[in-house]
């Protein structure tokens, strides 16, 4: 069974405006971190924003923030004032903290792309 | 502070060949992870280092990848002999532990294998 679901294999979203990105998880483990991560053409992956399962509060980075719905298992991406520079690839990812080891399991990405 | 730096950043090797990647994680980060990305599918784990010690090699697809991290430092990903559904992209990625907390992985650019 999949891990982390990204529904959107593509999204178009107008510049300045805000765009939710999907991402579904399953775990039975009661301690895990969610990531999310953005790799542009240029091929590398950044590190965008985290999320602890523990944690009480969304978790926010500037114009990123991560809407945690922990009964769902959902942990959408929020990207808000869309710029042209935001198209690019996007990956859910999670850790299993007791039952995974250190490994990070990915979605199947979702590419955003920023329209003028 | 440098970032997780791959060699090469392209690489085209003819089926049958060998070919050695390389992986210099963030000084100080004693977790590696190597991830493979084939063209387009998800990005999957291979397997993770602690130091010089393989913690997790259960993502390795078969006897022909072999990677190594003498002394706890960078660390090479090798493939003998090179099949064509080698080909894709490599990721290599660090982190430390926080305060016990493992951290977020930092990832490089990635080598991009084509086997023809």
């Amino acid at each position: 069974a999949q891990k982390i679901t990204q529904t959107q294999p593509g999204m178009f979203v107008q510049e300045k405006e805000a765009v939710t990105l999907d991402c579904t998880y399953d775990t039975s483990d009661p301690s895990y971190g969610l990531f999310w991560y953005k790799q542009p053409s240029s091929g590398e992956m950044i590190f965008l924003i985290y999320q602890g399962s523990y944690d009480q509060q969304n978790a926010t980075e500037g114009r990123y923030s991560l809407n945690f719905q922990k009964a769902r298992k959902s942990a959408n991406l929020v990207i808000s004032a869309s710029q042209l520079g935001d198209s690019a690839m996007y990956f859910c990812a999670m850790r299993e903290d007791n039952t995974g080891g250190f490994k990070t399991i990915f979605g199947a990405g979702t590419r955003l792309f920023v329209k003028a | 502070e440098a970032g997780v730096t791959q060699f090469p950043s392209h690489s085209v090797i003819e089926k049958g060949q060998t070919v050695t990647l390389r992986c210099d994680p963030i000084s100080g980060h004693d977790n590696l992870y190597w991830y493979r990305r084939v063209m387009g599918k998800e990005i999957k784990f291979l397997l993770h280092f602690v130091k010089e010690s393989k913690q997790d090699e259960s993502g390795m697809p078969n006897n022909r990848f072999l990677a190594e991290r003498t002394g706890g430092t960078y660390s090479t990903l090798k493939v003998q002999p090179a099949e064509l559904e080698d080909s894709g992209v490599y990721f290599c990625a660090s982190s430390h532990l926080k305060q016990g907390v493992n951290t977020e992985a930092f990832f490089g650019q990635g080598t991009r294998l084509t086997v023809v």
